[in-house]
């Protein structure tokens, strides 16, 4: 059972916004813990897509997003294409400093 | 660019043991802590280990703690993971990630090994 709970599945269509929410507690995302997100592609390596809850490294399209409020954030994807097909986990860390993971939103462009 | 690469999988039998290796290059390997997080087979993204950058200081999750060590050789630019006391549900990917400290996140990932625990 992960630390971070996100929806197992969200879908939609080429062109519209979707959002991925990741809901943590009091002592991860709610004690002040950056939220990261990663993008692992079918039978590809995670990488990171989101940092510092708002951040899109160098080469990330500005379709994705991030926020951070409370004890949970969200990832959000506008102008989806069939190349954002993808499962997202989102991450951040507990009171020990040790890192925490989502379970995984699997993404599907219908 | 950062490269990071992983080797050593394989099939063990439970009980058994197995080391994976990280080859980096393309950034100050010794400037960066490491980690290794695992994907079993459907999974999601479980964190291992992590080690600091000069190697001093590691940190395990509970599931793994007292059987698995992880380190690093500097002058070789290589992390490993020593994996000894193997359970079937230490099936999973095995993957390396350089770690930025100033945000806590993984920047880079390898490809990741694929270790396999069965009778």
């Amino acid at each position: 059972q992960s630390v971070l709970t996100q929806p197992p599945s969200v879908s939609g269509a080429p062109g519209q916004r979707v959002t991925i929410s990741c809901a943590g507690g009091s002592s991860d995302i709610g004690a002040g813990h950056d939220v990261h997100w990663y993008q692992q592609l079918p039978g590809k390596a995670p990488t990171l897509l989101i940092f510092s809850n708002i951040v899109r490294p160098s080469g990330v399209p500005a379709r994705f997003s991030g926020s951070k409020s409370g004890t949970s954030a969200s990832l959000a994807i506008t102008g989806l294409q069939t190349e954002d097909e993808a499962e997202y986990y989102c991450q951040s860390s507990d009171s020990n400093l040790n890192l925490v993971f989502g379970g995984g939103t699997k993404l599907t462009v219908l | 660019q950062v490269q990071l690469m992983e080797s050593g999988g394989g099939v063990v039998q439970p009980g058994g043991s197995l080391r994976l290796s990280c080859a980096a290059s393309g950034f100050s390997f010794r400037s960066y802590a490491m980690h290794w997080v695992r994907q079993a087979p459907g999974k999601g993204l479980e964190w291992v280990a992590s080690v600091s950058h000069d190697g001093n200081k590691q940190v395990y999750a509970d599931s793994v703690k007292g059987r698995f060590t992880i380190s690093r050789d500097n002058s070789k630019k290589t992390l490993y993971l020593h994996l000894s006391s193997l359970r079937p549900e230490d099936t999973a990917v095995y993957f390396c990630a350089k770690f930025e400290v100033v945000g806590y996140y993984l920047d880079h990932w390898g490809q990741g090994a694929r270790v396999t625990v069965t009778p």
